[in-house]
């Protein structure tokens, strides 16, 4: 049961350019997200985060777009950067504790 | 250490043997995840303890599967009598309180191969 979906395996981009990672869920009762980066042989590392009552959070070139009636968010990173290039995972949560991550996106930026 | 850190590393075994990964959260971290990553796929949950106590163990993939934490600290693991689709990067993370909404922290994950 995939809850949270990234459809887009990989993305490829030029440097200075905008990225953007598409994630949708499909429990409503998640009201609380968040993106991940991870380099290979690396554990994910928190990117940023947006809660419910929000519909956009932004953090220096890292931009969260929630839609909460289409259950999407984005990230936004401008300008890319070749070392933006990682995969990027969205999570979920409910409640508690537990959260749920989609597949993930492999970014590339080139230089 | 500042980090979640994990042991081993790497492992590989022999299908039907056990195998215990351990995990040392980041200190003062109440809370404490487990997840797995296998080829090609996404970060599936496996089990959240809060303290000692695992209020969610839904992720767990069948009864091979235990994980404990002794002491609010650090979790291990166990996979009995392992089959190769386990093959898969187990990561731990941690983060300050299950009870709000808090990042989590991952380690840099144990990469199971089971011949």
């Amino acid at each position: 049961d995939q809850q949270v979906k990234q459809n887009s395996p990989s993305l490829s981009v030029q440097e200075g350019r905008i990225s953007i990672l598409n994630c949708d869920y499909t429990n409503s009762m998640f009201d609380y997200f968040l993106w991940y980066k991870k380099y290979p042989a690396e554990g994910p590392t928190f990117l940023i985060s947006i809660s419910s009552i929000k519909d956009k959070n932004e953090d220096g070139r890292f931009t969260v777009f929630l839609n909460k009636s289409a259950k999407h968010l984005s990230l936004h990173i401008v300008p890319s950067q070749p070392g933006d290039s990682a995969v990027y995972f969205c999570a979920a949560s409910e409640s508690l504790g537990d959260m749920r991550f989609g597949a993930g996106t492999r970014l590339t930026v080139k230089p | 250490g500042a980090g979640v850190s994990q042991s081993p590393s790497n492992k590989v075994t022999e299908k039907g043997k056990d195998v215990e990964l351990r995990c040392d959260p980041i200190s003062g971290h109440t809370a404490l995840y487990w997840y797995r990553q296998s080829l090609g796929q996404g970060l599936e949950f496996l089990i959240y303890f809060q303290g000692n106590s695992a209020p969610d163990k839904s992720g767990l993939p069948s009864d091979r599967f235990s994980a404990e934490r002794t002491g609010g600290s650090v979790s291990t693991l166990t996979i009995q009598r392992t089959q190769q689709e386990d093959s898969a990067v187990y990561l731990c993370a941690s983060s300050l309180s299950g009870v709000t909404y808090n990042e989590q922290f991952f380690g840099p994950g144990t990469r199971l191969t089971v011949l």
